[in-house]
């Protein structure tokens, strides 16, 4: 168990229809980061937040968003969603953004019909 | 920019026998290395980190890499692999930025 709680684990929606993805990082991580695993393009960066503020931005489409709360969490909006969004998606953590060491959650495996 | 090359997309093994997965980075910078481990359905795993210091690492799970600066390389090792080692393993690299780029991943497939 790294520490780092992603929900829903599975979610299941339609073309054009917008999710919300949550992420809780491990006790004390201050940074977040999110990416997007398909069979096509691999693990892709798409945006980090630290301690509230956004800090590195990927390949994150127009159509995606992301914020980080006060109290750490993270939410990764997806809207007008394309059968070309269905990927998993992670969230991970890590104490400072100092080295690139993450820790990762068990992903949120989105599947658009 | 920085890169990462896994040369195999698939390593298969028999049980015991020993094992290297490659890795191959591009940077203009110093660099921090990774190797993760995926099990199915779940999450990516550290293995091991190269920081600073010793070029020979050694992680969890009896795994150890070499980082060569002149081959520009990170590969990935066991002595002696498990079925319990069939899996997905990640190769990174950071620099500057310190956002992980990650490779292609290699599957390690472990035969009885």
């Amino acid at each position: 168990d790294s520490g780092v709680t992603q929900t829903p684990k599975h979610l299941i929606t339609a073309t054009g229809q917008r999710v919300t993805l949550r992420c809780s990082p491990r006790s004390g991580d201050l940074s977040v980061y999110w990416y997007q695993q398909s069979l096509d393009q691999g693990l892709q960066f798409l945006i980090q937040y630290y301690n509230g503020e956004e800090r590195a931005k990927g390949n994150i489409l127009e159509r995606f968003s992301a914020q980080q709360f006060p109290d750490l969490h993270s939410e990764l909006n997806l809207s007008s969603l394309e059968l070309g969004d269905s990927a998993l998606y992670f969230c991970a953590s890590s104490v400072a953004d100092n080295t690139g060491e993450l820790f990762f959650g068990e992903g949120s495996r989105l599947t658009v019909l | 920019a920085q890169s990462v090359t896994q040369l195999d997309s698939q390593v298969p093994v028999f049980e015991e026998a020993p094992v290297e997965l490659r890795c191959n980075y591009s940077s203009s910078v110093s660099v921090y290395l990774f190797w993760y481990v995926q099990y199915p359905n779940q999450g990516l795993q550290l293995l091991l980190k190269y920081l600073s210091g010793s070029t020979l690492v050694k992680g969890i799970n009896g795994f150890e890499a070499e980082f060569n600066k002149s081959q520009t390389s990170f590969h990935l090792r066991k002595p002696s692999v498990h079925i319990s080692d069939t899996a997905e393993y990640f190769c990174a690299v950071s620099a500057g930025s310190y956002i992980p780029t990650f490779g292609r991943g290699t599957s390690l497939i472990v035969h009885p």
